[in-house]
Parts: structure tokens; sequence; C-alpha cells
């Protein structure tokens, strides 16, 4: 799976739209993009994913860059439950490697 | 809406001890990860399981460690010979499929604590 960048921390204020960025140059025609979060002292969380269309669920938004070399994550308006580490991941569609490769992801800080 | 459930959440056990950790995964879903995170560190991928058999291991999966589905609905994670080191919240995973445009759902994982 290819790597992905993001920042170590962001902080935002509760009730705003938050927007997470993801770097991915080397992503390949057949990687689809997750997002996982893991609040604390939780299990990890599936929240989104996609190939190169917008992609829209209850949880968030995936707006995906049109090289697809970067995406966003958009929390359309954050609340104190949203505060978490999110990380951004490569999965190959064609690819019989079944793990997630985890990095260090983005601690989300909302302040009341 | 369907969830993967662990037991326990949390395991205390001595060096040398054998433990056991259990999960049920979501009833439709054919596909099974154990993972672990040591504290304040990242996650790490352990084993993924397929029609009872092990389809990938990490490193980190060497002969102390083993898995089971020893029925329709369970699917565990054994030490043999537990270390210090094995301490560390372990989660159990499961998706419908192993393909990379599928989601993998995970429980709210065990704390094990060895002593």
């Amino acid at each position: 799976d290819a790597k992905t960048t993001q920042p170590n921390s962001m902080e935002s204020n509760e009730e705003e739209p938050v927007h997470l960025p993801c770097n991915h140059s080397t992503i390949s025609g057949t990687d689809y993009i997750h997002w996982y979060r893991q609040l604390p002292s939780q299990g990890p969380e599936y929240v989104i994913h996609g190939l190169t269309s917008n992609v829209n669920n209850r949880m968030a938004s995936l707006a995906i860059a049109e090289d697809r070399k970067s995406s966003t994550l958009i929390l359309h308006r954050a609340t104190l439950r949203d505060a978490a580490v999110y990380y951004c991941i490569l999965r190959d569609a064609m690819d019989s490697n079944y793990q997630l490769i985890w990095g260090a992801g983005t601690k989300l800080i909302i302040k009341p | 809406e369907p969830e993967v459930t662990q037991t326990p959440s949390h395991q205390v056990t001595q060096m040398g001890q054998e433990v056991i950790l259990r999960c049920v995964p979501i009833s439709n879903h054919l596909y099974f990860y154990w993972y672990r995170q040591i504290l304040g560190q990242k996650v790490e991928f352990l084993v993924s399981f397929y029609n009872n058999e092990i389809s990938e291991k990490s490193e980190i999966f060497d002969d102390q460690f083993s898995v089971e589905r020893p029925d329709g609905s369970n699917f565990t994670l054994k030490i043999r010979s537990t270390k210090l080191e094995d301490s560390a919240m372990y989660f159990c995973a499961s998706s419908a499929q192993d393909r990379g445009y599928k989601e993998q759902y995970f429980g709210p994982g065990t704390r094990l604590t060895v002593t």
C-alpha cells in the first residue's frame, strides 16, 4: 500500500466545519482512499472511503483531488465527540494484502 | 446496527501464562483480523483469517500466537506464554470481503496487562 502524509494535529472550534488533509502522491490507479478514526480509549472506527469521486455519508464527506494525489476529509459541523485521531489509509483493490497499514494519523482537537 | 464485540474488556495475567481473547465478528462477515496497539503507539496488524485459515500474518504473529474460529460465531486469539511486551490493546475486526474497497469494522478492544 502506498504511503500517506497527514499533519500531526489540528484544532477546530465546536460546531464549525473541519477539513482534514491527506497527501498520497504515489497513489496507484486501483488504490482506494479510506478514512478511519479512533476516539480516546476506543477501537478504530470506519468513516468513509472513495476511489475517484467525492463521497458523502452520514458521518463525513470525502473530497478527492482530480489527480488523486491528495484528499480531504470534511466534518461539516464538528462536535466534541469528533475529537479523535483520524487515519488516512490507501488500500489497493487488486491486492490480496488484507491488512490495514496505520500511520500516526491526525489528532483532531475540538475546542468548545 | 451490527457490531463487533470483544471479551473480556480487560485481562490481567502473569508472565508465562496463556490467555485467550475472544471476539464475535459481524454475523455475515467472512474475513477476520486481529490488530494490537501498544500504549501511545500505532495500530499494528497481527493476522487475518478466512475460511478457517490464516490468510496473512505479520512478523509479530510468531509461534506464541494462534487464532481459531471454534464455532460459527466466535473468533479467538491465543497467546501461549505471555511476555511483558505483549501488554497492549488488542482489537478484532471483520469485513464482508477482503478487497481494498471494503471497510473493516472494529471491536472495542481488550486491554491485556501482563505483570
